[in-house]
């Protein structure tokens, strides 16, 4: 079934320690991007990636890194969390063509 | 970062009812896009409009591509519950790499 995998599905951590969000797709897709969830502000872009080895900032990056060293995983990395980056993260990934992404089942993180 | 505006924020209506909800940026798109988001999922692509003045439907959803190229239009007709959930529109500029967000418009149906 071609599907878009993230895990964990649920984080609770606290403020400073280091964690990352797993992302993968079996699709053979080049896009693929990472989005926050928050009330009244919908889906915010963190970062995206164009292709293996090409990442580039979406449009609230601070806080946050990436990595694309494979085609099909793209892992969010939050160095050192804090209570601010408490949301609901998507995972996302497309054919080149950017619209018809499709998406993750969704990480609900909270930052103590 | 840039955003569109989505109204209504969110809508209570009595199941049969349309549904009608609008998007609308500053800047001119080349795309637009309306996706639906059921509670503890993500958010799943219903309708894609890459024409000025299109008109495009999915079953009892329709959306159109405003002709200004700077909003769009989605209409649900005859509501029934399983339409509950937040409806996201999203754009892409002429040459853009991503996607810009609405806020969403959360639907309640009271059956």
């Amino acid at each position: 079934e071609a599907q878009v995998t993230q895990n964990p599905r649920y984080l609770i951590t606290v403020t400073g320690k280091k964690l990352t969000v797993t992302c993968s797709q079996n699709m053979n897709h080049e896009y693929m991007s990472w989005y926050r969830q928050d009330p009244g502000l919908g889906l915010r872009q963190i970062y995206y990636s164009m292709n293996v080895e090409v990442t580039d900032k979406g449009d609230v990056p601070e806080g946050y890194k990436v990595s694309r060293k494979e085609k099909r995983n793209f892992p969010l990395i939050l160095e050192s969390p804090s209570p601010n980056q408490t949301s609901l993260y998507f995972c996302a990934s497309s054919p080149r063509v950017v619209e018809t992404q499709y998406f993750g089942p969704g990480t609900r993180l909270t930052v103590l | 970062g840039q955003q569109l505006n989505q109204s209504p924020q969110s809508m209570f209506i009595q199941e049969g009812e349309d549904v009608s909800m609008n998007c609308t940026s500053s800047s001119i798109f080349n795309t637009w896009l309306w996706y639906k988001q059921d509670p503890g999922e993500g958010p799943v692509l219903l309708i894609a409009l890459y024409k000025a003045g299109e008109l495009t439907s999915n079953g009892r959803l329709t959306a159109q591509f405003g002709i200004t190229r700077k909003d769009s239009f989605l209409n649900i007709s005859a509501s029934i519950p399983s339409d509950v959930g937040i409806y996201f529109c999203a754009g892409r500029g002429q040459g853009a790499q991503k996607l810009v967000f609405g806020q969403g418009t959360r639907l309640t149906i009271n059956p």
